[in-house]
């Protein structure tokens, strides 16, 4: 079936190094969402990227989708310690809408 | 404008009971979805209903497992005879329409303990 691997599982930075998830489809996708999620909190969607090689930012969060739309990546620059939390990528299911396949995730530590 | 809501927030049962966690969409939200997050683990989609319909149930155990969203009052998932597996943080999310472009709002999510 469909799947969204997603690396790392796991990322400890230092406050103001900066970090990046990796998110990868089997399948071409239609769009991938970004949800973050707080620590005993629950996801918060960040963005949503449609176009192939699209590039978005906000603030210090850069999100990419590839050009085979079958990738995309999250990129924090000088983490600070307000990004902890767990970063999802995710997907509708065979490109149709109302499920969404969530990777696994990224938790992200930040050492002050 | 309140968000997604979701009661209770924490529940426990023992096992063999009935759980019935209970989900709010957004005003104006017509969408309804039910995912489950294991400890240290991503969100599992169960269920997507639309009032009065069950659209996609293909995540939900055969078993035990049910979901309504009628068309007053809130969206249940009810789970029968809890086992310790069942231990878990359930979401709910609700979008105002179908279709792929749409984001989930999420509630604060149930955490379902069975002892």
């Amino acid at each position: 079936g469909q799947q969204v691997m997603q690396i790392p599982q796991y990322q400890h930075v230092q406050e103001g190094e900066d970090f990046t998830t990796y998110c990868n489809s089997s399948t071409t996708l239609s769009n991938i969402q970004w949800y973050k999620q707080r620590p005993g909190g629950h996801p918060v969607f960040l963005i949503q990227l449609v176009k192939s090689g699209e590039v978005k930012k906000q603030k210090r969060l850069t999100f990419q989708f590839g050009e085979a739309k079958k990738n995309s990546s999250l990129h924090i620059t000088a983490t600070q310690t307000t990004d902890v939390g767990t970063y999802f990528c995710a997907a509708p299911h065979d490109n149709q809408g109302g499920k969404l396949i969530f990777g696994q995730g990224t938790e992200l530590s930040v050492k002050p | 404008n309140a968000g997604v809501m979701q009661n209770p927030r924490h529940l426990v049962r023992r096992r063999g009971q009935e759980a019935r966690l209970r989900c709010s969409p957004m005003k104006g939200h017509s969408h309804v979805y039910w995912y489950r997050q294991l400890p240290e683990e991503g969100l599992k989609f169960m269920v997507y209903l639309q009032k009065e319909n069950i659209i996609d149930e293909s995540g939900m155990p055969k078993e035990r497992f049910s979901a309504e969203f009628p068309k007053e009052g809130p969206s249940i998932l009810r789970i029968q005879q809890v086992v310790r597996g069942d231990s878990a943080a359930y979401f709910c999310a609700s979008s105002p329409l179908a279709g792929i472009y749409n984001e989930q709002f999420f509630g604060p999510g149930t955490r379902l303990t069975v002892l």
